[in-house]
């Protein structure tokens, strides 16, 4: 592993369905994210984690939960997927509180909810 | 609140043009800015970054200014290439942040640029 992994790369889903994307950094970063990219509308955060143990809502949380069990994972779940979910999910870490370092992106999560 | 505008694209420019793609943003404080480079079916890699006022980020041939005066950090690239072709997303740390967090960046809406050969 180098970097941030997730999976899975794709999935289609139906509608109801419970569904959790696996994130997981190698980098020991402290801050981690969740955001869901939409044509037209850029990237939107979800939910964030500042240290494991730790977390917050973002700008579009509702429908989404998240976990941060340990410094590496940042798992997101949806509890009942919904159409207006479909979206491309990127996870994301940075080792900066005041967000001067920039941040590391995994290669996104392609989600279809039918 | 904070927020970051970039130009529309889609933008077409035949290789070895001269780019410009504009970014402001609106932000209380300091932020640090940033452009980041997305390539087709990948996710956001930094390109470049700038912390405080005048300062000058530069990578692969790609710079952009800090300018508070015009809350601006346009991206400029002298002679772009077709490897150049990709979203750009320009960004802010959002120093109020969201429920107490600092650190979260805010992105624009991303530009599309389109280099042919």
């Amino acid at each position: 592993i180098a970097g941030i992994t997730q999976a899975p790369t794709s999935q289609i889903l139906a509608a109801g369905r419970r569904m959790t994307l696996r994130c997981t950094q190698d980098m020991r970063h402290n801050a981690m994210y969740w955001y869901r990219q939409d044509l037209g509308l850029g990237l939107r955060l979800i939910h964030y984690s500042n240290t494991a143990g730790t977390t917050g809502k973002g700008e579009v949380p509702d429908g989404y939960s998240v976990s941060r069990a340990n410094t590496d994972d940042f798992p997101l779940t949806l509890a009942s997927a919904v159409p207006s979910q479909t979206s491309v999910y990127f996870c994301a870490s940075s080792d900066s509180k005041t967000g001067s370092g920039g941040y590391t992106f995994g290669s996104g999560t392609r989600l279809t909810v039918v | 609140g904070n927020s970051v505008t970039q130009m529309e694209g889609p933008v077409t420019l035949s290789e070895e043009a001269f780019l410009t793609i504009n970014c402001t943003y609106t932000a209380t404080g300091y932020p640090s800015l940033f452009w980041y480079v997305q390539y087709p079916g990948e996710g956001l890699q930094l390109l470049l970054k700038a912390t405080k006022a005048d300062d000058k980020g530069s990578n692969k041939g790609f710079e952009a200014t800090y300018r508070k005066e015009t809350t601006s950090f346009h991206l400029e690239k002298g002679s772009v290439q077709v490897s150049d072709s990709a979203v750009y997303f320009c960004a802010l740390s959002d120093l109020t942040g969201y429920g107490g967090s600092q650190g979260n960046l805010i992105f624009g809406k991303g530009t599309k640029l389109s280099v042919k050969p």
